[in-house]
């Protein structure tokens, strides 16, 4: 039983670029949170999916943009990229209705480097 | 906007010694959860809380919610060497749907 995949585990970008990172959730789950963690910090929320709908946001610009497809896979976007972009981007995922509250199972990341 | 502050920032203990670490809010949560998190890895749930003053064990952890829903501690007793990492509080100011807020972690050193 797979677990949270994402992809790519590195890349480089430089300022104003655009990228798109990726996640596939745990069999069984269906809903996807994204997270931001800079160095040396906590997760930040970024946003959540559940039934191809944005559900929840944090507080994180528009230049952060995300989906979700009918198989519950995910993608995160992000725009104009600036330095303050570096950071490993977490995907979690859980199960809506028959999930334990509070638990997300979290993927390695994609650590996103800006020059 | 919503804050959970953990303390100590960082932990250099002896193994076998006992651990405690705590986190903080001005706010009232209905959930408290511990994750910890390995070098290149995601977090992993250790404990989850739902009541006001449950004290909840897994293993050689303990966790508790405070009576006040503002705080939460942590402990593991007998620390062995894969106890190392980073240890997150988070919390749900919400019902079961709501965000997972985390805290900026407590990280664990055990010298030889």
């Amino acid at each position: 039983d797979a677990g949270v995949t994402q992809s790519p585990t590195h890349l480089i970008k430089t300022r104003g670029q655009q990228v798109t990172l990726r996640c596939s959730p745990k069999s069984g789950h269906d809903t996807v949170s994204w997270y931001q963690q800079a160095l040396g910090q906590g997760p930040q929320f970024i946003f959540q999916y559940y039934e191809e709908e944005e559900r929840q946001r944090g507080n994180f610009p528009d230049r952060f943009s995300g989906h979700q497809f009918p198989n519950y896979s995910s993608e995160l976007n992000v725009n104009a990229l600036l330095l303050g972009d570096s950071a490993l981007y977490l995907c979690a995922s859980s199960s809506y209705l028959t999930g334990n509250t509070g638990e997300l199972f979290f993927g390695e990341g994609s650590r996103l480097t800006v020059l | 906007g919503q804050q959970l502050n953990q303390s100590p920032q960082s932990m250099f203990i002896q193994e076998g010694e006992d651990v405690s670490m705590n986190c903080t809010s001005s706010s009232i949560f209905n959930t408290w959860l511990w994750y910890k998190q390995d070098p290149g890895e995601g977090p992993v749930l250790l404990i989850a809380l739902y009541k006001a003053g449950e004290l909840t064990s897994n293993g050689r952890l303990t966790a508790q919610f405070g009576i006040t829903r503002k705080d939460s501690f942590l402990n593991i007793s007998a620390s062995i060497p894969s106890d190392v990492g980073i240890y997150f509080c988070a919390g749900q100011l919400g019902d079961r749907d709501d965000k997972i807020i985390f805290g900026k972690g407590t990280r664990l050193h055990i010298l030889p």
